[in-house]
């Protein structure tokens, strides 16, 4: 299994400009994460979905839109690239267990990150 | 926000050096995850905690559950190189449970 692939590594972008960042993952979980993470800053999160059709705002959604069409796919768009936006972006999945159980939480299985520069 | 400091940001031991990280929060956490980063990867889960007071060892890392369920801690025990990487801890509320809201990391450098 590949688990959680992201496309692409790296990216630069001039302000202003789009780009949708890929997530896919193998394993059939059932939620998937984005976060940003900024040096001495820990993982922000940006968006999450619960399942195919449902996302919902994180910490830091503004200036991102996800979508959820399948289980496997959940891309992260930018549509007009900000400096602020630089940063390294991960996606993650996990599966976590509905109604009593869901206070614990399964791991989140990490793809290796997209490295994005705008300027 | 629910916030998660991690002392101490940084950690620079020799090798064979005891060392604790810490995780602290104001807020009451339904369970807690503890990662290690190693560079130009995502975080690899170590361990998750769910119980005030719960104690779980991994080989030479031992981690801890603050009986409030508020804070967690870290201790490495006879540090080895390969230890080296960032620490992340990880919150996640019952009521909230789709989110998990990251400390802001603990990097440690073990010298040979």
């Amino acid at each position: 299994n590949a688990g959680v692939t992201q496309t692409p590594k790296f990216r630069i972008l001039k302000i202003g400009q789009s780009m949708t960042l890929q997530c896919t993952q193998d394993m059939n979980h059932n939620y998937m994460y984005w976060y940003r993470q900024d040096p001495g800053m820990g993982l922000k999160l940006i968006y999450y979905s619960v399942g195919a059709g449902i996302t919902d705002k994180g910490e830091v959604p503004n200036g991102y839109n996800v979508s959820r069409s399948t289980t496997e796919d959940f891309p992260l768009r930018l549509e007009l690239a900000a400096p602020s936006q630089t940063s390294v972006y991960f996606c993650a999945s996990s599966y976590t267990y509905p109604g009593p159980l869901a206070s614990y939480n399964q791991p989140q299985h990490f793809g290796d990150g997209t490295r994005l520069s705008i300027l | 926000t629910q916030l998660l400091e991690q002392s101490p940001q940084f950690l620079s031991i020799q090798e064979g050096e005891n060392l604790t990280v810490y995780c602290n929060s104001s807020s009451v956490f339904s369970s807690l995850q503890w990662y290690r980063q190693e560079p130009g990867e995502g975080p690899v889960l170590l361990v998750t905690v769910v119980t005030g007071g719960e104690v779980k060892k991994l080989k030479r890392l031992t981690f801890q559950f603050g009986d409030a369920r508020k804070d967690s801690s870290l201790h490495i025990t006879a540090a080895q190189p390969g230890d080296t990487g960032l620490y992340l801890c990880a919150g996640a509320h019952s009521n909230t449970g789709n989110q998990f809201y990251f400390g802001t990391g603990t990097s440690l450098t073990v010298i040979p």
